[in-house]
């Protein structure tokens, strides 16, 4: 089955414009999570969908940023307007199961570069 | 605040050579316990997890971690390191009884092996 997909995997931006990162999950996954990773930091949770519904976002920074998922299939995230801070990787995980057996699918990440 | 500690963020072997990569978390409930192993330019895969039972979990590629709940402890091991086990290793923990797909990570330890 393929995997969780990523685009794109690099970005660069400049300092207040727009990026859009894009996950794809296995298919069949009604779970999807995206994860950020600072550069020298750990791994850190951003938001949790199920289907469509946004079921904890608890870890989102701020308002500059905006994940959707229409339909249910795949997901943005949206940074506007993006800051230095926001350089790091971003990942995505999709799991088709919410229980203690949950196994989560990493997609490679996008790595974004603010400039 | 649950949190997941690391404690050599950089570690370098010779092939053959025996591997420990420590990890404690801080957490008051029960826990899942978990190895994530990204190898260079690959996705974050499981390497192995705890849930309960026998605290010695033996996981793929002939790596095992160990639970010593009165330490808060999931130690990491493999006998005798392979070139090809040069990867980032990441200890996360979830809370059992909530979303079992938000992983807190540690800041991960990057493993050389020199052939």
């Amino acid at each position: 089955e393929a995997g969780v997909t990523q685009f794109p995997s690099h970005s660069v931006i400049e300092k207040g414009q727009t990026v859009t990162l894009r996950c794809d999950p296995i298919s069949g996954h009604d779970n999807l999570y995206w994860y950020r990773r600072v550069m020298g930091k750990e791994i850190k949770f951003l938001l949790h969908f199920v289907k469509e519904s946004k079921q904890d976002e608890s870890g989102m920074p701020n308002n500059r940023f905006l994940a959707e998922r229409t339909g249910g299939t795949y997901s943005t995230l949206k940074v506007q307007p993006a800051e230095l801070e926001d350089s790091g990787v971003y990942f995505c995980a999709s799991s088709r199961y919410r229980d203690r057996d949950e196994k989560l699918f990493f997609g490679s990440g996008t790595q974004l570069s603010v400039l | 605040a649950q949190s997941v500690s690391q404690h050599n963020h950089h570690v370098i072997l010779s092939e053959a050579a025996s591997l420990e990569l420590g990890c404690n978390y801080s957490y008051g409930g029960t826990v899942n316990l978990f190895w994530y192993v990204q190898y260079p330019g690959q996705h974050l895969q499981l390497l192995l997890k705890y849930f309960s039972g026998d605290p010695l979990v033996k996981g793929i590629k002939g790596f095992e971690a160990e639970f010593i709940k009165s330490k808060f402890s999931f130690n990491l091991r493999k006998p005798s390191v392979q070139w090809s086990d040069t990867a980032e290793y990441f200890c996360a923990v979830t809370s059992l009884s909530g979303n079992t797909g938000k992983l807190i990570f540690g800041q991960g330890t990057t493993l050389q092996v020199k052939p």
